[in-house]
Formats: C-alpha cells, sequence, structure tokens
C-alpha cells in the first residue's frame, strides 16, 4: 500500500492566529491531493482540490480566504487556517491520489486535530 | 454534489456471525466509483473495499463483500465471520468523474465477543 503522512497530528493554537498542517504522500506522487474536514461522529466533509501546480478547487460553503491550499510539489499539499477561530476547532484529513492504471486508489493521512482556544 | 446515504447510524454483530451495511446513493453519472472505508478509534481511514460501476460482479475481499444495485444506487457491505477487530466506523464513499469523494454519515459497527 502507499503511506500518506499529515504534521502535526495535534496542534493548538490561540484565536486569531494562523496554523498550517501539511500532507505528504511518501512513496508515491500525488497530482491531486483533497483536504476533509470532520467534526465528532461525523462524516468527513470534503473542502477542496488540491492541484500539484494550480489553484485549489473549494467546495461550496469552504472560505477560499480563510482555508489557503497550495499545492507545491507533488508530494506535497498544506492546508493554512487563517486567523483561526473557535468554530474551526476539527479533525483535518488529507488524501492524495495514487494512480494505477484506470483503478487509481486514494490514500488517506492520519488527520491532524486542530483546537483553537 | 452527489450525495451517499447510510441509514443505519449504529449496527452490532455478534463475533462469527454476518452483518450487512445499507448505503445508497444518488448520481447522474455513469461511470463512478464506490468505497467502503473503515475509520476505527485511531480515526485512520483504511479502504476496505471498492467496486467500479462497470462492473457487474460484486467485489469480495476476503471476508468483505458487497451487493451492488446500479440501477437501485445501492451499494451494501457485508462482512462474514466478524471479528472483534473489524468494530469501527464504516463510511460508504462516492468517488465521482473528477476524482471527489462524498462521504456517507457512517455507521457506527460494535462487535459482540
Amino acid at each position: 500500500g502507499a503511506v500518506v503522512s499529515q504534521h502535526p497530528s495535534r496542534v493548538i493554537c490561540k484565536s486569531g492566529t494562523s496554523v498550517k498542517i501539511e500532507c505528504r504522500s511518501l512513496d508515491f506522487q500525488a497530482t491531486t491531493m483533497f483536504w476533509y474536514r470532520q467534526f465528532p461522529k461525523q462524516s468527513l466533509m470534503l473542502m477542496a482540490t488540491s492541484n500539484e501546480g494550480s489553484k485549489a478547487t473549494y467546495e461550496q460553503g469552504v472560505e477560499k480566504d480563510k482555508f489557503l491550499i497550495n499545492h507545491a510539489s507533488l508530494t506535497l499539499s498544506t492546508l493554512t487556517v487563517t486567523s483561526a477561530h473557535p468554530e474551526d476547532s476539527s479533525f483535518y484529513i488529507c488524501s492524495a491520489t495514487k494512480i494505477q492504471g484506470r483503478g487509481d486508489t486514494q490514500y488517506f493521512g492520519p488527520g491532524t486535530r486542530l483546537t483553537v482556544l | 454534489a452527489q450525495t451517499v446515504t447510510q441509514s443505519q447510524p449504529e449496527m452490532s454483530v455478534q463475533e462469527a456471525e454476518t452483518v450487512t451495511l445499507s448505503c445508497t446513493y444518488d448520481t447522474s453519472e455513469s461511470d463512478y466509483y464506490l468505497f467502503w472505508y473503515k475509520q476505527p478509534p485511531s480515526r485512520q481511514m483504511i479502504l476496505v473495499i471498492r467496486q467500479e460501476a462497470y462492473k457487474q460482479q460484486n467485489a469480495t475481499e476476503n471476508r468483505f463483500s458487497v451487493n451492488f444495485q446500479k440501477a437501485a444506487k445501492s451499494f451494501s457491505l457485508k462482512i462474514s465471520d466478524s471479528q472483534l477487530g473489524d468494530a469501527a466506523m464504516y463510511f460508504c464513499a462516492y468517488r465521482s468523474t473528477g476524482n471527489q469523494f462524498y462521504f456517507g454519515t457512517g455507521t457506527s459497527l460494535t462487535v459482540i465477543p
């Protein structure tokens, strides 16, 4: 299988500060990565599609200026939560697409728990 | 966006027995993929099984199998010979032609020893 890492695994920050979360595909190149957020006991909600070398595509209702996504290389995408507020506290998960012929597969990172005080 | 519905928030099964988790979806696309993911307490999403919509044959992976009814837009997961390690949240997911994933609300599975 393929491995996707996220850093940090947990972060606590003060309200008004910015937090950067990294998503890396460790043993494959990923032209596309996705960012999700998951509230307790709820499903994963797709936030945005991160494309290497181009602007991210955001789902309806997700603020582009608040959740900045950068996909600088084929193995790294970053999500920056700007001016974080307590309502941004959540579990953030990334996934990366590994191309395997017609049947490409998504591999998920272990998630990052963000707590905004 | 496509919608994925899991109507069973919680399910339980006796160890070694069989359980079926339900999933329905709504789409206008003809070519897509369906998945079942498992999320244990560690929160790591683990792929259980996948089904290509163009394939009529139901996918199987060891103790896990699906009943894919394309016309009915139904995609249920059957777990045979349930084990304690199968206890987790199970999410049904739809992957669109644009590669975006849409998840159902999840089913919490408890395995009773």
